[in-house]
């Protein structure tokens, strides 16, 4: 299995630009979150799917950030209009039990 | 409120030397306690997995205790390696939700 996939890796955006940011989990897995790491906060849970539902979102920051999950193999979180403290690395994991991370996407907001 | 804090924030040692990382949390109601490692530039990786009942977890190098009384946890690591250097990150799961609740991790530098 290839593990949990996400593209694009580096992303590098203007302020006020759309960004999407995609997932795939690994198969079998029934749980999807995304997160995001900062240096000052650490892993922080945006929002989290179980069985393509949304279960808790109580961690998306404001309305600019919004989450699908159309099928049980993709994700996307979308973020519009992107702004400079935005930028941090998002992480997608999957489950059935244990979490399984992502390599992450790395978002950068000029 | 819910929280896992980590100490110390940082620690250096040589090569071949024992370390001992520390979590304490606030979380209730608990589920159970993760170490995971994450390496620079790379998602997390699950070291051990402890619920209430267990106060000990090994896995190979990497040793994880649990006092679920003092509500502490510490993670163990056996003749450092190079590749140990990375940050570990104590998580503690909440009730019976999928939700974790993350420290913000020490960060580990092993050097030859």
């Amino acid at each position: 299995d290839a593990g949990v996939i996400q593209s694009p890796r580096h992303e590098v955006t203007e302020m006020g630009q759309e960004v999407t940011l995609r997932c795939k989990p690994i198969s079998g897995h029934n749980s999807l979150f995304w997160y995001r790491q900062t240096m000052m906060r650490g892993l922080e849970l945006l929002i989290y799917f179980n069985n393509n539902v949304p279960i808790d979102d109580s961690g998306m920051p404001e309305d600019r950030f919004s989450a699908k999950m159309p099928n049980a193999s993709f994700s996307t979180l979308k973020i519009q209009p992107s702004e400079p403290r935005d930028s941090a690395v998002y992480f997608c994991a999957s489950s059935v039990y244990e979490q399984f991370f992502g390599p992450g996407t790395r978002l950068t907001v000029l | 409120k819910n929280q896992v804090e980590q100490s110390p924030q940082s620690l250096i040692i040589l090569e071949g030397k024992n370390c001992t990382l520390q979590c304490n949390y606030t979380v209730s109601p608990f589920s159970n306690l993760r170490w995971y490692k994450q390496d620079t530039g790379r998602g997390p990786v699950s070291l051990t997995i402890m619920t209430f009942s267990e106060n000990t977890k090994s896995n190979g190098r990497y040793t994880a205790t649990l006092d679920a009384d003092t509500k502490q946890s510490s993670l163990h690591i056996t003749a450092s390696q190079l590749s140990d250097s990375a940050s570990y990150i104590c998580v503690v799961s909440r009730g019976n939700t999928d939700k974790l609740i993350f420290g913000t991790g020490t960060r580990l530098q092993v050097f030859p």
